[in-house]
């Protein structure tokens, strides 16, 4: 099946600094989703993103589908951006997660 | 946007005991939904596939007498976890797709723990 990637596993940050996360897989796909899991479990949706770049808010997306990757920018960091930021493809395989803790 | 709404949020029950899980969308019909696990600092796996009307798909090494999956209609897919065990314990969240472009919304999940 398609395997997905993501880095870093983990990353800390100071609130207010800027951030990317990648995500590789490993065969084309129609469909490409960014979550971020709140610490209560909840897996807020952020992007659908299959192809193209995103903006939403401090948040963008951009996924080369050609080159299978996808990229979740985080800029002027918060502590509420801690937590586990998923990218799932297809129907749908998850990627192993990147850990985010935001420091004040 | 999609809603999908998950009942109960979080479970303890006895072991030998059945727990049943329940997924609804709310706003949109789902002809199909899917359930996942997740263990602590893990990330999610899909368990199974529910199909409205006819019989789920399991993944490989899934128990489907253990996991036993209903979708009776196009706004509810249950989860029920028979004879539960202490090594059942998990995060259980479902999910649906919508015809609106959102790709795939999740329910809030549901924390059960067997002891």
């Amino acid at each position: 099946g398609i395997q997905v990637e993501q880095s870093p596993p983990d990353l800390i940050l100071q609130e207010g600094a800027n951030s990317t996360l990648r995500c590789n897989f490993s065969d084309s796909v129609n469909n490409l989703q960014w979550f971020h899991q709140n610490p209560w479990g909840q897996l807020i949706n952020l992007f659908y993103i299959p192809s193209g770049t995103k903006q939403n808010g401090r948040l963008s997306a951009t996924t080369v589908a050609t080159e299978r990757y996808s990229l979740l920018y985080i800029s002027s960091s918060q502590t509420t951006d801690s937590g586990v930021y998923f990218c799932a493809v297809g129907v749908l395989t998850f990627g192993e997660g990147t850990q985010l803790t935001v420091n004040p | 946007g999609a809603v999908v709404s998950q009942h109960p949020s979080w479970v303890i029950c006895k072991s030998g005991t059945s727990v049943k899980i329940e997924c609804r969308s709310l706003d949109f019909q789902a002809t199909t939904m899917f359930w996942y696990r997740q263990f602590p600092k893990q990330s999610l796996m899909l368990m199974a596939t529910s199909n409205e009307g006819s019989k789920a798909t399991y993944e490989q090494g899934v128990e489907k007498d253990k996991f036993l999956i209903n979708h009776a209609s196009l706004t509810l897919s249950t989860l029920t976890v028979t004879s539960a065990h202490p090594e059942d314990s998990s995060f259980y969240i479902c999910s649906a797709s919508d015809t609106l472009g959102y790709g795939y919304t999740f329910g809030s999940g549901t924390r059960l723990t067997v002891v």
